[in-house]
């Protein structure tokens, strides 16, 4: 079958630079968003998470930008290593539905 | 991943057909979701559960139909599959326990012919 990667913006990087992923989120009244990995064949992987009243959240490796005003976010991935090479999607969710709306991706290829 | 598990990981089917795809797990959580997967559209809500006997309809609902007769699983049905529906299909659920977020299961690919 059609593999998900396909028809994504992709990013490629040399093994050790940093990443930077983009997504721009939908929803204004969003209050968390999520950051997911997704590597070929297998379910979507939860990374780091921030909340609407934070700018900058840090994890393993892995940074997250909240820029609220643009309605923008970012994950950092320092250090990138071939493991590393995945789809990335971001994710947005408020209120109390417990829903959660998925960007479409970006494609993330590490070259050794 | 929240011990969630999903039976069949693959199936081929023809048009016209049922399908049943169910999702199993095993933390207790009261929020479950199916999903389905294309190229150029990321997860796509089916349906989703926020507790036994309770479902609602998400963005692609026409076509698929969901029972939860039990905390543990989620099923989802095609009544009639179509080529349409060949797709990934991912089940998740809901946990709060150190973020809100939800858990995936590794997902079934099923082709219809």
């Amino acid at each position: 079958g059609e593999s998900v990667g396909l028809h994504l913006p992709t990013l490629s990087v040399q093994e050790g630079d940093n990443s930077i992923i983009n997504c721009a989120y939908s929803n204004s009244a969003s209050d968390y968003f999520i950051w997911y990995k997704q590597e070929s064949g297998k379910g979507p992987q939860f990374i780091i998470d921030i909340r609407s009243n934070m700018d900058k959240r840090q994890g393993q490796r892995v940074t997250v930008l909240l820029n609220k005003t643009v309605k923008h976010l970012s994950l950092q991935i320092a250090a990138t290593q071939p493991g590393d090479s995945a789809v990335y999607f971001c994710a947005e969710g408020g209120g109390s539905n417990y829903k959660l709306t998925f960007g479409k991706g970006t494609l993330l290829t590490v070259n050794p | 991943d929240a011990g969630i598990t999903q039976s069949p990981r693959h199936k081929v089917t023809e048009t016209g057909t049922p399908v049943t795809l169910r999702c199993h797990q095993t933390e207790n959580h009261r929020y479950m979701y199916w999903y389905r997967q294309d190229p150029g559209h990321g997860l796509r809500l089916i349906h989703y559960s926020y507790g036994v006997k309770d479902t609602d309809k998400g963005e692609v609902s026409d076509g698929y139909s969901v029972s939860r007769s039990k905390t543990e699983d989620f099923l989802l049905t095609l009544e009639s599959a179509t080529s349409s529906q060949t797709s990934v299909y991912f089940c998740a659920t809901w946990t709060q326990e150190s973020t809100d977020t939800q858990y995936f299961g590794p997902g079934t690919r099923l082709t219809v012919l």
